[in-house]
């Protein structure tokens, strides 16, 4: 079993909607959670993240981490064209800066 | 605005050649990296580094080599390249294990 699972899509949906992604992942020692936005031929860039579990609120976006189940969820809501990008999610334990573990990333289009 | 450059954004090599990806950060951190990303594999650690002249093998280091002789730069060497090295690399560095700044990410093709 992979550490961190994650649909690989690809998600297309109409502009205006809600989307969820998600990743599970198998370590109970993961405390932190990021979710990471990479547009077509440009580097990930972190979006925001969220240290044990509850909600995270920012603008649009809401990350939500589920400890007792290890699954976590960004929601974006009203969906642009301009969020149509590869959503990676990662987590880490609290201190290694090695060891933080990517999934393999959402590919989502938002239709105009 | 923070910063991370890489030298090449496309490379095409030959089975065997020694080939040099080269990343430069502005931000003064401390912490850089080389992944590579593979679909389907998301990103791996190939070599870290948390200081000048300091480095730390990652989890698919074999085949890679690394020098950080400045603070500022991170340079990726494969020795003899080969074709299952085809892909695209990616430079980071940050001051926490939260947040890493990338590099817009060098496609290597290894012929």
């Amino acid at each position: 079993q992979k550490e961190v699972e994650q649909d690989p899509g690809p998600l297309s949906v109409p502009e205006g909607a809600i989307v969820s992604l998600n990743c599970t992942y198998s370590n109970s020692a993961f405390q932190y959670f990021m979710w990471y936005r990479q547009y077509s031929r440009k580097g990930p860039e972190l979006l925001m993240y969220t240290y044990s579990s509850g909600n995270k609120e920012d603008g649009r976006f809401t990350a939500q981490v589920d400890k007792s189940s290890k699954y976590i969820s960004l929601f974006i809501r009203d969906s642009q064209p301009s969020d149509s990008a590869t959503y990676l999610c990662a987590m880490t334990m609290k201190t290694s800066y090695d060891k933080v573990i990517f999934g393999p990333g959402t590919s989502l289009s938002v239709i105009p | 605005d923070v910063k991370v450059t890489q030298s090449s954004r496309y490379l095409v090599k030959r089975t065997g050649e020694k080939v040099f990806l080269e990343c430069v950060q502005d931000m003064d951190h401390e912490n850089m990296f080389w992944y590579r990303q593979d679909p389907g594999l998301g990103l791996r650690l190939i070599y870290f580094s948390y200081d000048v002249k300091m480095k730390e093998k990652g989890d698919i280091p074999e085949g890679y080599s690394v020098s950080r002789e400045k603070k500022e730069r991170f340079s990726l060497i494969l020795e003899s390249a080969s074709t299952n090295q085809t892909s695209m690399y990616l430079c980071a560095s940050s001051f926490s294990p939260q947040r890493k700044y990338f590099g817009p990410g060098t496609r290597l093709t290894v012929l």
